[in-house]
């Protein structure tokens, strides 16, 4: 029964491609998240939605692009894949300001 | 903006001993503090948080953590490591976003190894 679930776990692609990573939280929180963590283990925010609202788009380039259909899924497409996109990327949610993020198992996706 | 430091990339213990993994943060405003664990191939799991009151915070897994604030400094420990508590720690603050959750700027980690 898992609160904060991502697919696909692992994800390899060629450079150029297109991908999206699904994530579904199941705790009825209102905010989601997307975290990136890089080769050298650090996490940084990438996106954060409220109620299918963006809130923070920390500086993310273009081809990174959330989508929100429900409160309780944040996807995330990547378009033209490029070599330093490979990384771990965490989904999240939370309820409430202040408050702890439940985080998803992650997807490693590796750009070759 | 608020930052999160962990001045030990690698800590080597021996199981039994005990633990002090250290964390200072830089915030304007009375932070949120967490300590998340993360296992190998695995998400960031909670240990414990801080938001006020007490400034000794119990967790799971035995580990609990200190908030000092005239330190800026929120040190997790634990009295007596197991062999499975070796992963990556990370600690985090927390900042609200208006009525809409919390953006955690994370430290870069600190990765114990258990010698059994």
């Amino acid at each position: 029964d898992t609160a904060v679930s991502q697919t696909p776990k692992y994800l390899v692609t060629q450079m150029g491609n297109d991908k999206s990573i699904k994530c579904e939280q199941n705790l009825g929180h209102d905010t989601m998240y997307w975290y990136k963590q890089d080769s050298k283990k650090f996490l940084k925010i990438m996106f954060s939605y409220n109620n299918k609202e963006l809130i923070i788009n920390e500086t993310v380039p273009n081809r990174f692009s959330p989508k929100s259909p429900d409160k309780a899924h944040l996807n995330l497409h990547i378009n033209s894949l490029e070599l330093g996109d490979s990384a771990v990327y965490f989904c999240a949610s939370s309820q409430g300001a202040g408050l702890e993020a439940f985080f998803g198992q992650g997807t490693r996706l590796t750009v070759v | 903006a608020q930052s999160v430091t962990q001045p030990d990339i690698h800590i080597t213990v021996s199981e039994g001993a005990s633990l002090e993994l250290r964390c200072n943060y830089s915030y304007g405003a009375t932070p949120y503090l967490f300590w998340y664990v993360q296992s190998p191939g695995q998400g960031l799991q909670l240990l414990l948080k801080y938001f006020s009151g007490d400034t000794l915070v119990q967790g799971i897994k035995g580990f609990e953590a200190e908030f000092k604030r005239s330190q800026s400094s929120f040190n997790l420990r634990k009295p007596s490591v197991h062999w499975s508590d070796a992963a990556e720690y990370f600690c985090a603050v927390g900042a609200p976003l208006s009525n809409a959750g919390n953006m955690l700027t994370f430290g870069g980690g600190t990765r114990l190894m258990v010698k059994p």
